[in-house]
């Protein structure tokens, strides 16, 4: 059982470029979500899914944008990256649609993705 | 909207106990408590969660009081391994769903 695998680990891109980081989970979980992390900073949402076909916008939204095609995938795309987007990135899912913090459930997180825009 | 107010960082002694405190005033009625450790260059991961009461399971114990407005990390005999950030989550609700946001955590140096 693999979890929550996040690709790639790290990453340098330079001001203007895009990518995507990937997130798939094997877990049939409806509810998965990215959070960036900068140094010495707590985890700050990005967005967050509910289920196939539905995303929402976190705590800090703008300059990402996410999609979820499948139960299983949920990419982050930068669309032009920035120097303030350097961060670590963790794509984390859980069961159910109410999240991690009610009805017992647990939240499962990948191992990050370090991205550095120069 | 839930929110939860920790101490930024403490320190202990190796073989101590370490006591957490974390307010969430706004705590909704169907709402469970976790707490989640994160090591440096990790991802969080799940250590204890509860409802009410006392919750104790081989690493930690978790106390919450009946009015569930705080609750109390409890980490018995901490070691060197045991320093890393802690966070106290409950839940948020917005149109029907729920999203998950931390806090600043708790950041515990344990020292030799």
């Amino acid at each position: 059982n693999a979890g929550v695998t996040q690709t790639p680990k790290f990453q340098v891109l330079k001001t203007g470029q895009s990518m995507t980081l990937q997130c798939a989970q094997d877990m049939n979980h409806e509810y998965m979500s990215w959070y960036r992390q900068d140094p010495g900073m707590g985890l700050r949402l990005i967005h967050y899914s509910v289920g196939a076909g539905i995303t929402d916008q976190g705590e800090v939204p703008n300059g990402y944008n996410v999609s979820r095609s499948t139960t299983e995938d949920f990419p982050l795309r930068l669309l032009s990256a920035a120097p303030s987007q350097t961060s670590v990135y963790f794509c984390a899912s859980s069961y159910a649609r109410q999240g991690a913090a009610s009805s017992g459930n647990t939240i499962y997180f990948g191992e990050g993705s370090w991205l550095t825009v120069v | 909207l839930a929110k939860t107010t920790q101490p930024i960082s403490m320190d202990s002694y190796e073989g101590q106990e370490v006591n957490i405190t974390c307010s969430h005033n706004n705590i909704a009625t169907n709402d469970y408590i976790t707490w989640y450790q994160q090591f440096p260059s990790q991802g969080p991961r799940f250590i204890i969660q509860g409802y009410k009461t006392k919750v104790t399971n081989e690493v930690a114990s978790l106390f919450i009081p009946a009015d569930r407005k705080s609750s109390t990390l409890s980490l018995p005999r901490v070691s060197l391994s045991d320093t890393a950030v802690y966070y106290c989550l409950v839940g948020e609700r917005s149109g029907g769903y729920q999203k998950v946001t931390f806090g600043t955590g708790t950041k515990l140096q344990v020292i030799p």
